[in-house]
């Protein structure tokens, strides 16, 4: 089965850039699709087809995809941004979705 | 606007079984692949299981193949988990989610429901 990988956490002063990577084999390949949850909410999509925005989310995240790495970027982070967030692939091949574990992202 | 709405959850002991329900409105359910994604207390997403628009494909996580079956009623607009041989790490909150159009992202989520096995 394919898997992702996340760091458990992050930090990040308010006003500065966090990053949360997100590793598979060939990640590259993917369509890669984030998702931010606040304590006691269901998921809210954030990132799409690793650089798509929904409509209602802010600029300040953006998506990159290449290579073995995903990478969503929370740039002028806020207080309000403090929240877990994961990465989604559909793995084709096994018709099955993948998580990755989660990044708990703490601001300062 | 659209919404998702799960019920069913609860209590239950380990080896029984429990199905949970999700009800739609605000968009036209019978076009749309749904997913349920569960989340274990203090634990990440895991994707449960997938059924197409029309009912005729579905796949399961390795977890919980040969005991859970998804199913939908698109007359009713409500998509079904149907849960045997429950097991104590089958504890979660239980979210529907709508699969995008385009490709295999959740764009809509419920509030979840929470099922609880234990003895």
């Amino acid at each position: 089965s394919y898997v992702l990988t996340q760091p458990p956490s992050v930090s990040v002063a308010p006003g500065k850039t966090a990053r949360i990577t997100c590793g598979g084999n060939n990640i590259g390949g993917y369509s890669v699709h984030w998702y931010q949850q606040k304590p006691g909410q269901a998921p809210v999509l954030l990132i799409y087809y690793d650089s798509g925005r929904p409509s209602g989310i802010p600029e300040r995240f953006s998506g990159s995809n290449s290579g073995n790495t995903a990478t969503l970027t929370i740039s002028r982070v806020e207080a309000g941004d403090e929240a877990d967030y994961y990465c989604q692939v559909w793995h084709t091949g096994g018709h099955q979705g993948v998580f990755g574990g989660g990044t708990k992202l703490t601001v300062l | 606007q659209v919404q998702l709405v799960e019920s069913g959850g609860g209590v239950v002991q380990p080896g029984r079984s429990l199905r949970v329900s999700c009800v739609v409105s605000g968009f036209t359910f019978g076009t749309y692949a749904m997913h349920w994604v569960r989340q274990a207390p203090g634990k990440g997403l895991e994707w449960v299981a997938i059924i197409s628009n029309d009912g005729s494909e579905n796949y399961y996580a390795d977890s919980v193949k040969g005991r859970f079956s998804i199913s939908r009623d698109n007359s009713k607009n409500t998509l079904f988990l149907q849960m045997n041989s429950l097991r104590v790490e089958d504890t979660a909150v239980y979210y529907c989610a709508r699969e995008s159009v385009v490709t295999v992202y959740f764009d809509y989520w419920g509030q979840g429901t929470l099922v609880t096995v234990s003895s």
